[in-house]
């Protein structure tokens, strides 16, 4: 079955230090990958995705995420995490249909 | 880049009313559009598809004739809950596609849905 695991309910991370959200896929054939980040309340904002050719995909707000097929991870980095960066993760996949991962917290201290 | 609203953003109803959300795309046709739901802390689960013209293609499991999906119009689709009750609170969000692909397609910023 079709399927996006983040594997990270929550993550704390001080400000300034680099991040890395985790994502596994489990598809057929490689499909687009995305990530997209929700502010409490609010609806999703696309970061960056993922369809073909170079693997490491450039975002908005400083984000980039790696395609590794042999591991069929989409891991999302960024070197130096802000406290405005504190929202939910979503992960998804898919290509009619968007399936979306269980998200991922991410809390920034000072 | 494109804008999807949704309208209310949040809304209170009593048990057994019904409630109309509605999804618009602001500066492009949409000719798919997509009706998730969100419980508390959890993902983003999708209900269903609204084609403009066409019936709704539901997921299994989603009530078509409690969870209503009109898509009259290209840029416009609403989603009405009808005899509301508490478990039918949630966090209810469309996006909207030019194309048929969910991989196309924007967001709204949601709606929450309290039924007292």
């Amino acid at each position: 079955a079709q399927s996006v695991t983040q594997p990270d309910i929550h993550i704390t991370v001080s400000e300034g230090a680099s991040l890395e959200l985790r994502c596994n896929y489990s598809y057929g054939a490689t499909p687009y990958l995305f990530w997209y980040v929700q502010s409490p309340g609010q609806g999703l904002q696309l970061l960056l995705k993922y369809f073909s050719g170079d693997t490491l995909v450039q975002g908005i707000k400083g984000f980039e995420a790696e395609f590794k097929r042999s591991q069929s991870s989409f891991n999302l980095r960024k070197p130096s995490v802000h406290w405005s960066d504190a929202a939910e993760y979503f992960c998804a996949g898919g290509t009619d249909k968007l399936i979306f991962g269980t998200g991922t917290r991410l809390q920034v201290f000072p | 880049g494109a804008v999807v609203s949704q309208h209310p953003s949040w809304v209170i109803c009593k048990s057994g009313t019904s409630v109309k959300i509605e999804c618009r795309s602001l500066d492009f046709q949409a000719t798919t559009m997509f009706w998730y739901r969100q419980f508390p802390k959890q993902s983003l689960m999708l209900m269903a598809t609204s084609n403009e013209g066409s019936k709704a293609t539901y997921e299994q499991g989603v009530e078509k004739d409690k969870f209503l999906i009109n898509h009259a119009s290209l840029t416009l689709s609403t989603l009405t809950v009808t005899s509301a009750h508490p478990e039918d609170s949630s966090f209810y969000i469309c996006s909207a596609s030019q194309g048929a692909q969910a991989t196309e397609a924007f967001f709204g910023q949601g709606t929450r849905l309290t039924v007292v």
